[in-house]
């Protein structure tokens, strides 16, 4: 399964959009991109996931570049219950359902 | 409401002794897995069952074993454990391989 490469942190204002990059430029043809997300001692939470095409849902939006070299997590309106640890997480082509976790985003959304 | 339980929340055990840490699931979901997640650092897969068989992660000590007598219920047993395997554990269920993992709230385990 691709790696995939996350900024260890960043910030973001209350009520702003938080951008959350993440490059997998080894990524091939049949894996997803997916983005879980941990908020302080609790199991991580899904998120959502793509292929190829940007995808939507009441969480987040992916937006995935033509290449699938790299991939964006929106979160629109962030709030304060947004700070979590972020992973981008690259699978599919193996059996095994596995995910292989990175050193992920602290996201601080701050009032 | 809950889907993917944990029990206890919390574990205390001494180095050495024998214990077991339960996962249940009310999804019905044909895959079950477990984490290790110790402090500051990302969950880390050891071993995970496609119904009743069981995979494990090449560099899972054998100091860790599992168990799925059904479909609803998964337990992880470490068998001596070591001050080094205090960490959080985590269960987490899919309907398949690469659907959606949903995450128990995990077990903190203490060794002394």
């Amino acid at each position: 399964d691709a790696k995939t490469t996350q900024p260890p942190s960043m910030d973001c204002a209350e009520g702003r959009a938080a951008n959350l990059p993440c490059n997998h430029s080894t990524i091939s043809g049949n894996e997803y991109v997916y983005w879980y997300r941990q908020i302080h001692s609790q199991g991580p939470q899904y998120i959502i996931h793509g292929l190829k095409n940007n995808e939507t849902n009441e969480m987040a939006s992916l937006i995935i570049t033509e290449d699938r070299k790299s991939s964006t997590l929106i979160l629109p309106h962030a709030t304060l219950r947004d700070t979590a640890v972020y992973y981008c997480i690259v699978g599919g082509s193996s059996n095994t359902g596995k995910l292989i976790f990175g050193q992920g985003t602290t996201l601080q959304v701050k009032p | 409401d809950a889907m993917v339980i944990q029990n206890p929340r919390y574990q205390v055990t001494q180095f050495g002794k024998p214990v077991t840490l339960s996962c249940s699931q009310t999804l019905n979901h044909n895959v079950m897995y477990w984490y290790q997640q110790k402090s500051s650092q990302a969950p880390k897969l050891l071993f995970h069952y496609y119904d009743k068989d069981f995979n494990n992660e090449a560099d899972t000590p054998d100091n860790f074993q599992s168990r799925r007598p059904n479909t609803s219920f998964c337990f992880l047993d470490i068998r001596s454990p070591g001050l080094g395997d205090a960490a959080m554990y985590l269960c987490a269920t899919s309907r398949d391989a690469w659907e959606t993992q949903y995450f128990g709230p995990g077990t903190r385990l203490l060794v002394l």
